[in-house]
């Protein structure tokens, strides 16, 4: 079946040390991947995705994923955390054509000062 | 930059009510859908659209509906509410080729 997973449900980071939020995907063929984050009693923004090209993709507030085909994960990273970086990141799929996105259960990042 | 807009932020309403969320995006995408976010179950997908008047059932529309009359539009509606829909509602529209969703500020549902 079709999923997608965020292992960690929290992150503790300390300010200024790299940050990784990780994500990984079960499915065939080539998905579409995202990442948003929700600040408190906010929507949904988009920070960053990747269809095709170059596996780094490089997004929104310094933060970039690598997608990686062999072990179907694409994990959110930042090199040195801020503590308003401090929310809930969603990982997301659109597994084949024009399919809704599937989201992860989310990891809530904490960046401690 | 799109915008996608939710009538209300909150809402409280009582068990048996009908209740409507309206959802409003401005960038004439072709896809919209609305989701439910509960704590430690993530983004659940209730109901989703591809075009005017056409609907499609998500994993969870038990107790719901919706309506899109107009492409811009997107409606949710609870038949008769309970409690246990008391969530929060995101409603989300994209275009078809990438499937970039933009989010509206979400609706914060209470049923007493």
């Amino acid at each position: 079946a079709q999923s997608v997973a965020q292992p960690e449900d929290q992150v503790n980071v300390a300010e200024g040390n790299p940050l990784t939020v990780k994500c990984t995907y079960s499915v065939s063929g080539n998905p579409y991947l995202f990442w948003y984050v929700q600040y408190p009693n906010r929507g949904l923004q988009f920070l960053l995705k990747y269809i095709t090209g170059d596996n780094l993709v490089k997004g929104s507030y310094g933060f970039e994923a690598e997608f990686n085909k062999s072990q179907t994960s694409f994990h959110l990273k930042k090199p040195s955390a801020l503590v308003s970086d401090s929310a809930l990141y969603f990982c997301a799929v659109r597994f084949s054509g024009n399919t809704p996105l599937v989201f992860g259960k989310g990891t809530r990042l904490s960046v401690i000062a | 930059d799109v915008k996608v807009t939710q009538s209300s932020r909150y809402l409280v309403k009582r068990t048996g009510e009908k209740v409507f969320l309206e959802c409003v995006q401005d960038m004439d995408h072709e896809n919209m859908f609305w989701y439910r976010q509960d704590p430690g179950l993530g983004l659940r997908l209730i109901y989703f659209s591809y075009d005017v008047k056409m609907k499609e059932k998500g994993d969870i529309p038990e107790g719901y509906s919706v309506s899109r009359e107009k492409k811009e539009r997107f409606s949710l509606i609870l038949e008769s509410a309970s409690t246990n829909q008391t969530s929060m509602y995101l409603c989300a529209s994209s275009l078809s080729f990438d499937g970039l969703a933009f989010f509206g500020q979400g609706t914060r549902l209470t049923v007493v």
